[in-house]
């Protein structure tokens, strides 16, 4: 199963609207990161939170990370119809596993 | 180069048919990761570079699929004899360690008839 779980797998909003999508995960993690994909190619790296970490921002976005529930939220606030995209979290697991392990992410919609 | 290059961006090919899909990573990046992602889907891994060498292909889904990389950069994954269920975006990356972001290309599109 995905080690990382995202929460609503759907979201949709009106334009102005904050916007928050949470993420689960299983195992203990180095750093968990989330990422933008339009049109179904190419990732964005949006901002990385590392396990030490507790909060975040960066613009508009700010993730929250609580490792004792093992989850991260990413908000997004005062969206803008150009924040349609997908959104995923990845978890840099802790040990020897070195590449990101994705969620499933969440479909956000922002209608103007 | 400014970002990570994908070619081709788009190939259809006959079920049976070999294909090989190629990255070029962001110059200096040592790690290179593999992924593929079926239509609507996350991402799965396949495969992931360090220098030249592979510590974990752990993701590739069959010996059909197999990938290298030479001189610490450009990489192509190849997948012989491709099946319907093939049929996907394979996705690359590459970041210049491994505990930062990735920087992805824009994926190739294979889809097998």
């Amino acid at each position: 199963s995905q080690q990382g779980e995202e929460d609503p797998q759907a979201l949709s909003i009106q334009e102005g609207e904050n916007a928050t999508m949470n993420c689960s995960y299983k195992t203990s993690i180095n750093n968990l990161q989330w990422y933008r994909q339009n049109s179904g190619r190419g990732l964005v790296h949006l901002i990385l939170i590392r396990s030490n970490e507790r909060e975040k921002h960066s613009g508009r976005l700010r993730v929250t990370l609580d490792t004792s529930k093992k989850s991260s939220s990413l908000l997004i606030t005062a969206s803008r119809a150009a924040d349609t995209a997908s959104y995923f979290c990845a978890t840099d697991l802790s040990g020897s596993a070195r590449q990101l392990t994705f969620g499933s992410g969440t479909q956000l919609t922002v209608l103007p | 180069g400014a970002g990570v290059s994908q070619s081709p961006s788009n190939k259809v090919t006959e079920k049976g048919k070999d294909v090989e899909l190629r990255c070029d990573p962001i110059s200096g990046h040592t790690a290179l990761y593999w992924y593929r992602q079926s239509l609507g889907q996350g991402l799965e891994f396949l495969i992931y570079f360090q220098g030249n060498s592979a510590p974990d292909k752990s993701g590739l889904p069959s010996d059909r699929f197999s990938a290298e990389r030479t001189g610490g950069s450009v990489s192509t994954l190849t997948i012989q004899r491709t099946q319907q269920e093939d049929s996907a975006v394979y996705l690359c990356a590459s970041s210049w360690g491994t505990v930062s972001g990735y920087t992805f290309g824009s994926g190739t599109r294979l889809t097998v008839v």
